[in-house]
């Protein structure tokens, strides 16, 4: 079955400190991969997303996040973390031809002044 | 576009009782997927459907749960009777086309409580 993995449940980082949320994804062929953030009380809402292609992708809010095929790994960075930033973050993977969509169970990120 | 909307917001209700949750998907997109967040799970994928059509329940907890999509935009989620272990919050999400529609666009969810 597919599976997604983030290791941190709980992250906190300075404002203006960069940031690295991490994700590992069961073997896929052609994985779909994306992050979610979700603020409290609201629903999630797309950050980024890799189908295929530069594996390096950009999303919104600054966020980056890199696909390593070998390390079955989909990376969320950002250079410079804002207040407005915490939230929770979920990592999310589907198989090509499949309509699944499985969430890892959240990384929570807390910033400190 | 308005997003998806779901209802109610919140809902308390005691064990027992039927539940049963409102979706509207966004105008235009076929896939509606419903899923529940506990703290205890996670985000559980329950049921998703594509032109209307559910395609894979196997997320269904039990015979208790049930859904339907009767047109392009509406979809319930119908719980009978509910119990206290079906305290979460439901979350709707559309797409224009599954998965490979590239973004699941979800409504702010149902909180249930079931005393």
């Amino acid at each position: 079955a597919q599976s997604v993995t983030q290791p941190d449940i709980h992250i906190t980082v300075s404002e203006g400190a960069s940031l690295e949320l991490r994700c590992n994804y069961s073997y896929g062929a052609t994985p779909y991969l994306f992050w979610y953030v979700q603020s409290p009380g609201q629903g999630l809402q797309l950050l980024l997303k890799y189908f295929s292609g530069d594996t390096l992708v950009q999303g919104i809010k600054g966020f980056e996040a890199e696909f390593k095929r070998s390390q079955s790994s989909f990376n969320l960075r950002k250079p410079s973390v804002h207040w407005s930033d915490a939230a929770e973050y979920f990592c999310a993977y589907a198989n090509f031809g499949n309509e699944k969509l499985t969430f890892g169970t959240g990384t929570r990120l807390t910033i400190i002044p | 576009d308005a997003g998806v909307i779901q209802s109610p917001r919140h809902e308390v209700t005691e064990m027992g009782q039927e539940v049963t949750l409102r979706c509207k998907p966004i105008s235009g997109h076929n896939s509606l997927f419903w899923y529940r967040q506990t703290m205890m799970r996670g985000l559980e994928l329950l049921i998703y459907f594509n032109n209307n059509v559910p395609i894979d329940d196997s997320g269904m907890p039990e015979d208790r749960f049930s859904a339907k999509m009767p047109n392009a935009s509406f979809s319930t989620l119908k719980i009978q009777p509910s119990e206290p272990r079906d305290s979460a919050v439901y979350f709707c999400a559309s797409s224009l086309s599954g998965i490979s529609g590239g973004e699941l666009f979800f409504g702010e969810g149902s909180r249930l409580t079931v005393l």
